[in-house]
């Protein structure tokens, strides 16, 4: 079983609003990521996870603010977002490659966000 | 700058031609390269590329890394409707080890009947 679901699928919400998207994978990965993914653009990395520890932050705005509570899920929360970051909002999990090996990544079929 | 490039950017061809897809990279510490698909949502491994010279092949589907030319190749024989989408290359690799991804704009396939 390869899958990684991610919820909800939709979202829309105002500048003013508090919301969360949520990823889980049950793989046994312990790598889980955020892409970002704007129309007819590719995805873009935002934060790693490994080991349930931060790895990498994109010099994302703090708006966005990711949370991994076990091994299994991946949050993010986000409050006081710009029209300008709506978008697909992607989750993916690996293999950890801390060890010098590279592991394909598997994405969850995404979140669109529509900030109004 | 790590960068991949793929092209071309879109192609149109009619059900049972062959397609080639490329895709070249300067990436600094090359761990590997992979292809995905990318339909309506999210993108669906195909393959995971780390040494030279060793294809890879699945069905229809083939690819094949040169890192002296730091570049791969998909290739799609007998195409169909259902491979139309969006295909992206990405490289793992830069600065620490953590299994970031950098895609390439993708390589848009639309395959008539």
């Amino acid at each position: 079983d390869t899958e990684v679901t991610q919820t909800p699928k939709h979202l829309v919400m105002g500048m003013t609003n508090k919301k969360s998207l949520k990823c889980e994978q049950h793989m046994g990965h312990r790598a889980m990521y955020w892409y970002k993914q704007k129309a007819k653009k590719p995805p873009e990395l935002m934060f790693v996870y490994s080991y349930e520890k931060l790895s990498i932050n994109e010099s994302v705005p703090s708006r966005f603010s990711p949370e991994c509570p076990n091994s299994s899920l991946l949050n993010l929360h986000l409050h006081a977002l710009q029209p300008e970051d709506s978008a697909l909002y992607l989750c993916a999990s690996s293999q950890w490659t801390g060890t010098g090996s590279s592991y394909e990544q598997y994405f969850g079929p995404g979140t669109r966000l529509t900030v109004t | 700058e790590d960068k991949v490039v793929q092209s071309p950017l879109s192609l149109v061809v009619h059900e049972g031609d062959t397609v080639t897809l490329n895709c070249s990279y300067e990436v600094t510490n090359f761990r590997s390269l992979l292809w995905y698909k990318q339909e309506k949502k999210a993108p669906t491994f195909l393959f995971m590329l780390t040494s030279s010279g060793i294809e890879k092949k699945s069905g229809r589907l083939s690819s094949i890394l040169d890192k002296k030319e730091l570049s791969s190749i998909l290739n799609i024989t007998a195409t169909q409707t259902g491979d139309s989408a969006i295909y992206l290359c990405a490289v793992e690799g830069g600065s620490s080890n953590t299994g970031k991804l950098i895609f390439g704009q993708g390589t848009t396939l639309q395959v008539k009947p």
